[in-house]
């Protein structure tokens, strides 16, 4: 079975200040990794996916199979990223599991000014 | 259309009533997903679909919901006879479809809060 674990439910910090949001994930086959994003008041949105290794809005995950991570990172955070942040993992793997996504419990990210 | 949209936003229903939840996909997408949120947790997979073809049911609970996709039609949730423990925001996604490395993204609808008192 698929597991996807945020330690930390709430997490704050200053603007300008770097920010790591942990995750950790179990899975016996070859995963997905993603992170998801809700804004206040706004859907959930795609954020970063660990196959397009691409950086948005300051953001970047690496994906550590060593240590079954995807920690999010910023080296300065700014306001407009408080938001919701949600790691999910899909499995990559064919057979009924494929396709649906497993979520961590989220961290509320607080960026004060 | 270009978002997923899911009907109504709100839904207050007494206990033992029914609840009929909708979600219109996004044009072209294949894939269609309902989630459960209760009390701002953990989303839990409920059922997927592949066209109007039950992709993914391990996620359901044998009594009292079911869903649908018909063609031509927005997909449906519904829950007979709800239970206090039904209150819960509940999310549709769709994705175009899916490749050998894992396949497109997965876009969200805004949520139905169902209460039930």
């Amino acid at each position: 079975a698929q597991r996807v674990t945020q330690p930390e439910k709430l997490l704050s910090v200053f603007k300008g200040a770097p920010v790591e949001l942990k995750c950790n994930y179990s899975y016996s086959g070859s995963p997905e990794l993603f992170w998801y994003v809700q804004y206040s008041r706004q859907r959930l949105q795609l954020l970063l996916r660990h196959i397009s290794r691409e950086s948005i809005k300051g953001f970047t995950a690496d994906l550590n199979k060593g240590e079954t991570s995807f920690h999010l990172k910023k080296p300065f955070a700014q306001e407009e990223d408080s938001a919701m942040y949600y790691c999910a993992l899909r499995a990559n793997a064919g057979g009924t599991s494929y396709g649906k996504l497993t979520f961590g419990q989220g961290t509320i990210l607080t960026v004060h000014p | 259309g270009e978002e997923v949209a899911q009907t109504p936003k709100h839904l207050v229903r007494g206990e033992g009533q029914k609840a009929k939840l909708y979600c219109a996909p996004i044009k072209g997408h294949s894939y269609v997903f309902w989630y459960q949120q209760v009390l701002k947790n953990e989303f839990k997979f409920l059922i997927s679909f592949q066209n109007e073809n039950v992709f993914d049911e391990t996620g359901m609970p044998k009594e009292r919901f079911s869903a649908k996709c018909l063609p031509n039609s927005p997909c449906s949730l519904e829950i007979q006879a709800t239970k206090l423990e039904d209150s819960a925001v509940y999310f549709c996604a769709s994705s175009q479809s899916f490749g050998s490395r894992g396949g497109t993204e997965a876009f969200f609808g805004q949520g139905t809060r169902l209460t039930v008192v």
